[in-house]
Formats: structure tokens, C-alpha cells, sequence
């Protein structure tokens, strides 16, 4: 079965400090891998996602993403955080469903906290 | 944009009660999800239907159960609420070919 680990369970960083967050995985076959934020009390926005192709892929907001197939990994980074970025991250692998569509398994999450 | 609406934000509800949680979405989505969202367990697939009338259970169906009677609307359905069941419940849809979720907003629910 297909799982997610997100180590870090808080990170707190300064304004304007680079940043990166944690993913590893566990999927028999060639991943797809997302990034989502959640800002408090709304619903998961879709920061970026790896099908396949290029190993670093960009996303919205500054975001970007590397897949490295040999560490099982695919870490968030931001060159320079902005207090807006506070909120919860999570990292998904996403499997094939018989019928169409895939489903998705999320780590646990990392809560980022930016100091001014 | 595609929108996802859930219908109540917040819901409190007794020990015993049968809830409805509703999600509708507007943009034709072959796919909807319902997960349970909990401090430190992330988001856990409760059930998932990829077509109307169609629904599959996910990692923890246990005291739940869907219907999809429509294309547009799928209701998470607790058929004797416990406290356990208290947490975030976010809806989400996504398209056969386009691996994007789109999430709703959540319902937190409190199970008194």
C-alpha cells in the first residue's frame, strides 16, 4: 500500500529565510506526487504536482517541488518565505482506481510558522 | 473555477443521531472523495464514488456510508453518530483524466 511521510510535524522559520519541507514516499510504481496548503479553516489548495518529466516542477505562490526517485523523495522549497505563508502543508501520492480516477494518500502534514 | 460547497460549516450533533453531510459540486466531476481530517493523522480516505450510483469504501468506512444519486451531489451519511466521529470532514472532486482535487471549504463536525 501507498504511504506518505511528512517528518516534520511543526517548522518555524523567519521572514524571508529560505524553506523547505519534507516528503517521503512508499509506491510500488512510478508516482504522482502533490504538494497541497491549507490555510486555517479552509479547504486544501493544490500547490503543485508531479506526473512525470521534468524532476523539478513549479507551482503557485513561489513553491517548487523536486522528485528524486533514488531517496523516495519530493521536498517542498521556497527561496524566500513571506508571513502569508503560514499554514499546514501536505504531501499526497496518488494511485489509480479501477473504474478512472485516482485517490489520493496524505501525509500527516507540517504546520509552518513564519516569524516576523 | 470549479466550486465545491459543503453545506454547513460547523454542525453539532448528539450521540445516536443520524447526520448528513452534503457536498455539491458544479463542474461535472466524474470523481468525489470525502475525508476525515485530525490533528496529527492528516487526511484519511473515508469512502469514494467515481460515478453516480457508484461508491467504494476507502481506509476508514467503518460507522459511515454514502449516496451519489446525482452527478453533482455526494452525501457522507453517519448512520448513529459517536464522539469519535468528531472531527474536520473535507469533500473534494476531481475529473477522470485530471489528477487536480478540488477540496471544499469543510464541515466541522462535534459529536456531543
Amino acid at each position: 500500500a501507498q504511504s506518505v511521510t511528512q517528518p516534520d510535524i511543526h517548522i518555524t522559520v523567519s521572514e524571508g529565510a529560505s524553506l523547505e519541507l519534507r516528503c517521503n514516499y512508499s509506491y510500488g510504481a512510478t508516482p504522482y506526487l502533490f504538494w497541497y496548503v491549507q490555510s486555517p479553516g479552509q479547504g486544501l489548495q493544490l500547490l503543485l504536482k508531479y506526473f512525470s518529466g521534468d524532476t523539478l516542477v513549479q507551482g503557485i505562490k513561489g513553491f517548487e517541488a523536486e522528485f528524486k526517485r533514488s531517496q523516495s523523495s519530493f521536498n517542498l522549497r521556497k527561496p524566500s518565505v513571506h508571513w502569508s505563508d503560514a499554514a499546514e502543508y501536505f504531501c499526497a501520492v496518488g494511485e489509480g482506481l479501477t473504474g478512472g480516477g485516482n485517490k489520493l494518500t496524505f501525509g500527516t502534514g507540517t504546520q509552518l510558522k513564519v516569524e516576523l | 473555477d470549479v466550486k465545491v460547497t459543503q453545506s454547513s460549516r460547523y454542525l453539532v450533533k448528539r450521540t445516536g443521531e443520524k447526520v448528513f453531510l452534503e457536498c455539491v459540486q458544479d463542474m461535472d466531476h466524474e470523481n468525489m472523495f470525502w475525508y476525515r481530517q485530525d490533528p496529527g493523522l492528516g487526511l484519511r480516505l473515508i469512502y469514494f464514488s467515481y460515478d453516480v450510483k457508484m461508491k467504494e469504501k476507502g481506509d476508514i468506512p467503518e460507522g459511515y456510508s454514502v449516496s451519489r444519486e446525482k452527478k453533482e451531489r455526494f452525501s457522507l451519511i453517519l448512520e448513529s453518530a459517536s464522539t469519535n466521529q468528531t472531527s474536520m470532514y473535507l469533500c473534494a472532486t476531481r475529473t477522470a483524466t485530471n489528477y487536480g482535487y478540488t477540496f471544499g471549504s469543510g464541515t466541522r463536525l462535534t459529536v456531543v
